[in-house]
């Protein structure tokens, strides 16, 4: 049982370039987000889905699109990356759409954008 | 205001000391209250949910107090490996849906 997994655990990207975070939990949860924790700033919700075929902004969308392509996998893309968007990103899961249960996070990405 | 704010530390302790991490929430309507840890560099992990009437797991008690709008931690008998920083996480009702609302965190360092 391996939880939450992300991938790639590290990436580097030129501004405008583009690319696409994937994440998976294999806990049969309804729930998944997308997260960003920057310095000072603390975790920040980019995008989530409550349940498979549904996705919803967070307080930071901007620059992100995500696809829930099926109950275990939830991707978040960056169409043309920018230096703001240099970040941590995690992604988590819970069973039941209110959220009210404990959130599983994955290991994150470090991303850089320069 | 910032919707949960925590004294970000750092808290420099000796082992065996007993600490204390207070987090004051802005939205009279939040329902549901969690203590998460994060270690350097790693996801964060929940430690414990936080109940009305207050709740103690081993050596960490967490409280509630609704009418202060305020939450707090406390740590018994600090060892080393409670070093991380504490995040206090609340959820408000009629929110987005699994919408957390986190604090920046309070960073603890147990010394020998």
């Amino acid at each position: 049982n391996a939880g939450v997994t992300q991938t790639p655990k590290f990436q580097v990207l030129k501004t405008g370039q583009s690319m696409t975070l994937q994440c998976a939990q294999d806990m049969n949860h309804n729930s998944m987000y997308w997260y960003r924790q920057d310095p000072g700033m603390g975790l920040r919700l980019i995008y989530y889905s409550a349940s498979e075929g549904t996705t919803d902004k967070g307080e930071v969308p901007n620059g992100y699109n995500v696809s829930r392509l099926n109950k275990r996998e939830f991707s978040l893309r960056l169409e043309s990356a920018a230096p703001s968007q240099t970040s941590v990103y995690f992604c988590a899961s819970s069973s039941q759409t209110s959220g009210a249960n404990e959130q599983y996070f994955g290991p994150g990405t470090r991303l850089t954008v320069t | 205001r910032k919707e949960v704010e925590q004294d970000p530390g750092p808290f420099n302790v000796p082992e065996g000391a007993t600490v204390a991490f207070n987090c004051t929430y802005s939205n009279s309507a939040s329902q549901s209250f969690f203590w998460y840890r994060q270690d350097c560099r790693k996801e964060p992990k929940l430690l414990m949910s936080v109940y009305s009437s207050g709740n103690e797991d081993g050596r960490f008690t967490a409280q509630l107090n609704r009418a202060s709008q305020y939450i707090s931690l406390l740590i018994r008998d600090s060892k080393l490996s409670d070093s991380a920083t504490y995040l206090c996480v609340v959820r408000n009702y009629g929110g987005s849906q699994g919408n957390l609302i986190f604090g920046k965190g309070t960073k603890l360092s147990v010394k020998p």
